[in-house]
């Protein structure tokens, strides 16, 4: 009865592949979002998505692309894996846009970058 | 988008209530206060937030100043496993309300 899952947990691959990591929630929330938690341990919002708008921190490359294939998944694909993208991925979804509603967070994938 | 300023790290003796601050002086009148912990290895955690008035869950309470320039979390009886970073967030103003993180407090909760 897992709220938000991830997987893999864990990703090792090699500098050039592609890979993509799943979420899914059965929440019933709107709104799903991956965050990116680097080596020093700061997380950075990547992408927010719900039903109708995608939005796109204009910082990530546009080697990451998210994918939606229903309300209660949101997969993250990244193309041309670079040293640099080696983190903890998070993923986590909301109810809706509200001031009131929180996050869940999903257990995260540590990808390293061979 | 109001900034909030934390201490890098606190200690707290297991049994004891952890005080852990957060200054947001910038805060705008309609920008809630969250926070969120982070167990080590494990995806952040919802604890409780606020607009103006103190909260208190099963988790923790919130004490919000009256200017709300300022707020603290209370853990009234820290265990072991409260040893976490705690964030302290005010909430973007957008559509989508997005969180903007800062480094934290590292919580140590000693025996």
């Amino acid at each position: 009865d897992t709220a938000v899952s991830q997987t893999p947990k864990y990703l090792v691959t090699q500098m050039g592949n592609d890979k993509s990591i799943k979420c899914e929630q059965n929440l019933g929330h709107d709104t799903m979002y991956w965050y990116k938690q680097d080596s020093k341990k700061f997380l950075k919002i990547m992408f927010s998505y719900n039903n109708k708008e995608l939005i796109i921190n204009e910082t990530v490359p546009n080697r990451f692309s998210p994918k939606s294939p229903d309300k209660a998944h949101l997969n993250l694909h990244i193309n041309s894996l670079e040293l640099g993208d080696s983190a903890v991925y998070f993923c986590a979804s909301r109810k809706n846009p509200g001031q009131g509603s929180e996050q869940y967070f999903g257990p995260g994938t540590r990808l390293t970058v061979t | 988008d109001a900034k909030t300023t934390q201490p890098p790290s606190m200690d707290c003796a297991e049994g004891r209530a952890a005080n852990l601050p957060c200054n947001h002086s910038t805060i705008s009148g309609n920008e809630y206060v969250y926070w969120y912990r982070q167990i080590h290895s494990q995806g952040p955690q919802y604890i409780i937030h606020g607009l103006k008035n103190n909260e208190t869950n099963e988790m923790a309470s919130l004490i919000i100043t009256e200017d709300r320039k300022s707020s603290t979390l209370i853990l009234p009886h820290a265990t072991l496993r409260d040893t976490a970073v705690y964030y302290c967030i005010v909430r973007k103003r957008d559509s989508n309300y997005q969180l903007i993180w800062g480094a934290g407090t590292k919580l140590i909760i000693k025996p």
